[in-house]
């Protein structure tokens, strides 16, 4: 079985210009969760996907972030303009069900960095 | 609100020595709290997990953690220390119905020969 896979493993973009980020997660999984981390800091939660629906989306630091999940499957997260706050580590999640405890599966990540 | 404290930020150890890795957590309701793993270039892996019943609970890769409600902490050990556990350790915890994870800011564990 396939794990979680992000697109692309690095990203260096400049100031202003727009990025996507692509996540496809483990066939069957309807849970898809992005997370990023800023260098030196914590991993936060950015937003979380059922199928194609947005059921919590607290963590988006701003209208910049643009993130859709169309058909339930892959999902991508744009960035535009992208500013320099941005640069961080993008991760993908997924899981099978929302029970309490249930695994989520992390991809590699997508690190971007913006200049 | 939920949240948790890695209060080391880096643990250096020599090979075959133990080690604990700290966490404590905030929580108002019920917790579930995990220990995710990072190896270098390569993605977050699940180590163990707390849901409920027994308070010490065995992962993989011989680590083992321990939930202690009174003093509201989660650490992390393992008796003897590998090369291969070089890595970078994150507590989480979970809760409410989207089950986000809330993390800590990781501990990087150096293990020297």
């Amino acid at each position: 079985e396939a794990g979680v896979t992000q697109f692309p493993s690095h990203s260096v973009i400049e100031k202003g210009q727009t990025v996507t980020l692509r996540c496809d997660p483990i066939s069957g999984h309807d849970n898809l969760y992005w997370y990023r981390r800023v260098m030196g800091k914590e991993i936060k939660f950015l937003l979380h996907f059922v199928k194609e629906s947005k059921q919590d989306e607290s963590g988006m630091p701003n209208n910049r972030f643009l993130a859709e999940r169309t058909g339930g499957t892959y999902s991508t997260l744009k960035v535009q303009p992208a500013e320099l706050e941005d640069s961080g580590v993008y991760f993908c999640a997924s899981s099978r069900d929302l029970l309490q405890g249930t695994e989520a599966f992390f991809g590699q990540g997508t690190r971007l960095t913006v200049v | 609100a939920q949240s948790v404290t890695q209060l080391d930020s880096q643990v250096p150890v020599f090979e075959e020595a133990p080690v604990e890795l700290r966490c404590n957590y905030s929580s108002s309701v019920s917790v579930y709290l995990f220990w995710y793993v990072q190896y270098p270039n390569q993605g977050l892996q699940l180590l163990l997990k707390y849901l409920s019943g027994s308070t010490l609970v065995k992962g993989i890769n011989g680590f083992e953690a321990e939930f202690n409600k009174s003093q509201t902490s989660f650490h992390l050990r393992k008796p003897s220390v590998h090369i291969s556990d070089t890595a970078e350790y994150f507590c989480a915890v979970s809760g409410g119905a989207t089950n986000k994870l809330i993390f800590g800011t990781g501990t990087l564990l150096a293990v020297q020969p």
